[in-house]
């Protein structure tokens, strides 16, 4: 079945720039998505791309996608501390047959 | 932007008890409806997709019986998890469709409700 997966920990300093991978599996996918989850509260959509897309960018968010690999990134420019989240990736196809990775865990140290 | 409201978002119940979670679009029409479980430090686990005035439908592994979901109204989807035992202590959280070809799409979550069974 359809597979996503994510490095689970990545550590940056305030002011860095976080960038956060991701691998799918599935070719057939149509929408990519990233969300974010900070401690005790759901999921809030942060941006998604349409697969005929290579880059999208939303201040200081900027998603790439690699087609041919399968690689979806999201890079956050000038991390703060209100970035600390966990972020998810997530798959689906037109919509459908939705496929969350594990989610990477952001820690942005002072 | 669209809002999901969920309700409790903490509940301690004895067990044997059933609790109700309810999940409201509040200012946007769902037509579909999710429905998550997520253990602490793991990804989401889709438990059930509701759809309004119909059956829900529920992914292999999870007890419809147990887990009863009602998606009554464009706008309120309820979870009853029914003769809670302490295994069902978890985070459970809903997520509403977006519009047009994400109508299917969970765009939209509720803040979840940890729910403890004693």
């Amino acid at each position: 079945g359809e597979d996503v997966e994510q490095s689970l920990f990545l550590s940056v300093r305030e002011g860095d720039s976080s960038v956060i991978n991701c691998t799918y599996t599935d070719s057939s996918s149509t929408y990519l998505y990233w969300y974010k989850q900070e401690p005790g509260a759901g999921l809030q959509l942060l941006t998604y791309i349409f697969s005929n897309m290579d880059m999208k960018q939303d201040q200081r968010l900027t998603v790439l996608l690699n087609k041919k690999d399968k690689h979806l990134s999201l890079r956050i420019a000038d991390t703060q501390t209100g970035d600390s989240a966990i972020y998810f990736c997530a798959e689906s196809i037109n919509g459908q047959n939705f496929v969350f990775g594990p989610g990477t865990r952001l820690s942005v140290l002072p | 932007g669209a809002v999901v409201s969920q309700h409790p978002s903490w509940v301690i119940c004895k067990s044997g008890t059933s609790v109700k979670i309810e999940c409201r679009s509040l200012d946007f029409q769902a037509t579909t409806m999710f429905w998550y479980r997520q253990f602490p430090k793991q990804s989401l686990m889709l438990m059930a997709t509701s759809n309004e005035g119909s059956k829900a439908t529920y992914e292999q592994g999870v007890e419809k019986d147990k887990f009863l979901i009602n998606h009554a109204s464009l706008t309120l989807s309820t979870l009853t998890v029914t003769s809670a035992h302490p295994e069902d202590s978890s985070f459970y959280i809903c997520s509403a469709g977006g519009t047009g070809p994400l109508n299917n799409s969970p765009l939209h979550f509720g803040n979840g409700t940890r729910l403890t069974v004693t």
